[in-house]
């Protein structure tokens, strides 16, 4: 199993400000991902972290609004870029080894934007 | 279209009563089906993963069953306790790590 922590796990940001969220995992993985779950609903893929490339990104998120950087095969970053009130979330990390089964999640970063 | 769908949305029961949650879906091509608990203001953690192959698994007080024919899936919680309230998300594998989410059934355990 993998463990992954993520910081800040929580903050308040500005209109138009940026954030970015870290994702440590203990071990090595082959794979992360960045996932958004907006209020009362389930977990929207955002991209796939690539290591030493530019992440994978799923329809509707572009690099320029959330920026990802993943230096090595334990860390990760996204940025979320000028941010409104619509990016307020939960954001999460995920890790996994490719054609593995198991899919594991950080405890989420919850991000309020006023 | 891939999708997973979930029942009840929401479910309250009586503390060690049993419940079973139902979940549906009509993913292509299909990996395997996982159950996941998510506990407010936490990440989502597996309690079970099944293939194609298995119609059942149990992690303690969670029995998961698959129908693979039907595209049918139940979380059965037996003698439940305060600690599982929280939300349960089954999501279905297609291919390798491509995951997609049912919107989860939120369960709360009263005293």
């Amino acid at each position: 199993s993998a463990v992954i922590s993520q910081k800040p796990s929580r903050d308040i940001c500005q209109r138009g400000t940026s954030l970015t969220i870290q994702c440590q995992v203990d071990s090595q993985v082959t794979m992360m991902f960045w996932y958004r779950q907006q209020p009362g609903q389930s977990l929207t893929l955002i991209a796939t972290a690539n290591q030493g490339s530019e992440a994978t990104y799923e329809s509707g998120f572009v690099i320029d609004k959330f920026p990802i950087s993943r230096p090595n095969l334990t860390f990760s970053t996204l940025t979320v870029s000028n941010m409104s009130p619509e990016d307020s979330s939960i954001y999460l990390c995920s890790a996994g080894m490719t054609g593995g089964n198991e899919q594991f999640f950080g405890p989420g970063t919850r991000l309020t934007v006023l | 279209k891939n999708q997973v769908e979930q029942s009840p949305q929401s479910l309250i029961i009586l503390e060690g009563k049993n419940c079973t949650l139902q979940c549906n879906y009509t993913v292509s091509p299909f990996s395997n089906l996982r159950w996941y608990k998510q506990d407010t203001g936490r990440g989502p953690v597996s309690l079970t993963i099944m293939t194609f192959s298995e119609n059942t698994k149990s992690n303690g007080r969670y029995t998961a069953t698959l129908d693979a024919d039907t595209k049918q899936s139940s979380l059965h919680i037996t003698a439940s306790q305060l600690s599982d309230s929280a939300s349960y998300i089954c999501v279905v594998s297609q291919g390798a790590q491509k995951l997609v989410f049912g919107q989860g059934t939120r369960l709360t355990i009263n005293p």
